[in-house]
């Protein structure tokens, strides 16, 4: 079945430090690929995504490359701010029919001023 | 354009209780997903819709779990009798299309539940 790995957290960083929430997935097929986030309080929100190999989703300055070779999708953003302190989602869906989305267990990112 | 709507907020039972929730998905969603998640982990997917017929429910425990969907808008999640490990955020998510789609799932705010 389908899987995904996401790095432990909580990951600490200083404010306009380099971001990077490694994801690693496991599917059948061609699968789309999902970064959610879920600010404290909040539900998840979609933050970008990802739909063939070598496509790039971006939004908010961060970035997450469709890597079918590693079987990965890395999210990164260059100089994070306090505001992006939240738990993030790495998620997959297999096209066709109706695939269930399989989230991974999230990661939480605390940016520290 | 209005979110998806979920009530109660928050709710706290005890063991063996019985408890509902209700969601309201984005007018024109045609799927309607209910999650759970439990702390520390990702969401999982319990059941979902497509207008009022049930797509997957391959986890949900249907001995004491149900959801019904009866006018394909909103929804209805049940828990008959409650267990401490049902402590869990319930998640609703809506969606425009799904069948060989990758449409975007739009989520509400959730319901945490605590058993006590």
């Amino acid at each position: 079945g389908n899987s995904v790995t996401q790095m432990e957290g909580p990951v600490t960083l200083s404010e306009e430090a380099f971001l990077t929430i490694n994801c690693t997935y496991t599917a059948t097929g061609y699968p789309s690929l999902f970064w959610y986030v879920q600010y404290p309080g909040e539900g998840l929100q979609l933050l970008l995504k990802a739909t063939k190999a070598d496509d790039k989703g971006s939004n908010k300055g961060f970035e997450a490359t469709y890597r079918k070779e590693t079987t990965s999708f890395h999210l990164e953003k260059g100089s994070v701010q306090v505001s992006d302190s939240a738990v993030y989602f790495c998620a997959l869906r297999n096209s066709g029919g109706y695939q269930k989305v399989t989230f991974g267990t999230g990661t939480k990112l605390q940016v520290i001023p | 354009e209005a979110g998806v709507a979920q009530s109660p907020r928050y709710k706290i039972i005890e063991k063996r209780q019985s408890v509902a929730f209700w969601c309201n998905p984005i007018s024109g969603h045609a799927t309607l997903y209910w999650y759970q998640q439990i702390l520390g982990q990702g969401p999982k997917l319990l059941i979902q819709f497509q207008n009022n017929g049930v797509v997957d429910d391959s986890q949900l425990p249907k001995d004491r779990f149900s959801a019904e969907r009866l006018k394909g808008v909103d929804s209805t999640l049940k828990i008959q009798p409650a267990k401490l490990e049902d402590s869990a955020v319930y998640l609703c998510a809506s969606s425009l299309m799904e069948r060989g789609g990758t449409d975007t799932q739009y989520f509400g705010p959730g319901t945490r539940l605590t058993v006590l």
